[in-house]
């Protein structure tokens, strides 16, 4: 089934600097990729997401990129604010196990933290 | 406030108990996702409920079942509980399958449990 990692895995910043986090995954049909943010005691949300037919997306301040050849896909965020400062989830979507209906595999999380 | 709800948001309960999580998905959506998440598994997929029936299946243990009903709102039952079921519950909802473009989450702000 689809495998998604995810790196690193706790990140610290200045504020205005750029934070990049990286996902690699494993199920080459997987065709969409969305980010979440998950703050302290909150459900996730979504903040941007990107599909198979796309290599780049942009929303103001953040942007994701997708290399299907080498399968990985990355998030970008420019300008970091310290509310930024939160838990990011990649997620990929692609066969948990064969045969499988797709659903989200999540990575495993990034603790981004943005310095006053 | 992604407009899915979650009761109850705190749940302590003994192992062997049983109970039950309840979750509203977002005005339209049909489809509705369970999600675990701990410290040491993350965010793993449960399973799904489309329109009242189930649709798919992840990591779920015999002892929990779910099931959406006609108001489309679902329940997460967990019985036998076990220390190791301490978590938090996410519920998300989507419009449709989860497929093409209508594929984007939107989740809840969880159920925290623990099993003592």
């Amino acid at each position: 089934g689809e495998n998604v990692e995810q790196h690193p895995s706790t990140l610290s910043v200045q504020e205005g600097d750029s934070a990049v986090i990286k996902c690699t995954y494993s199920d080459s049909a997987s065709n969409y990729f969305p980010w979440y943010k998950q703050e302290l005691g909150k459900g996730p949300q979504l903040i941007i997401d990107i599909r198979s037919n796309v290599g780049e997306k942009k929303d103001q301040r953040i942007a994701v990129t997708l290399n299907k050849t080498a399968k990985h896909f990355s998030l970008h965020i420019t300008e970091t604010q310290p509310e930024d400062s939160a838990v990011y989830f990649c997620a990929a979507r692609g066969r948990i196990s064969s045969g499988s209906a797709r659903q989200l595999t999540f990575g495993s999380g990034t603790q981004l933290t943005v310095l006053p | 406030d992604s407009g899915v709800t979650q009761t109850p948001k705190h749940l302590i309960t003994a192992t062997g108990q049983r109970v039950t999580l309840r979750c509203s998905p977002r005005s339209g959506d049909l489809s509705v996702y369970w999600y675990q998440q701990s410290l040491d598994q993350g965010l793993q997929f449960l399973i799904q409920y489309y329109n009242g029936e189930e649709r798919a299946k992840g990591n779920i243990l015999e002892r929990f079942s779910a099931q959406q009903f006609p108001d489309l709102h679902s329940e997460l039952n967990l019985s036998s509980l076990e220390l190791g079921d301490s978590a938090l519950y996410f519920c998300a909802s989507s419009v449709s399958l989860g497929t093409g473009n209508q594929e984007t989450q939107y989740f809840g702000p969880g159920t925290r449990l623990l099993v003592l």
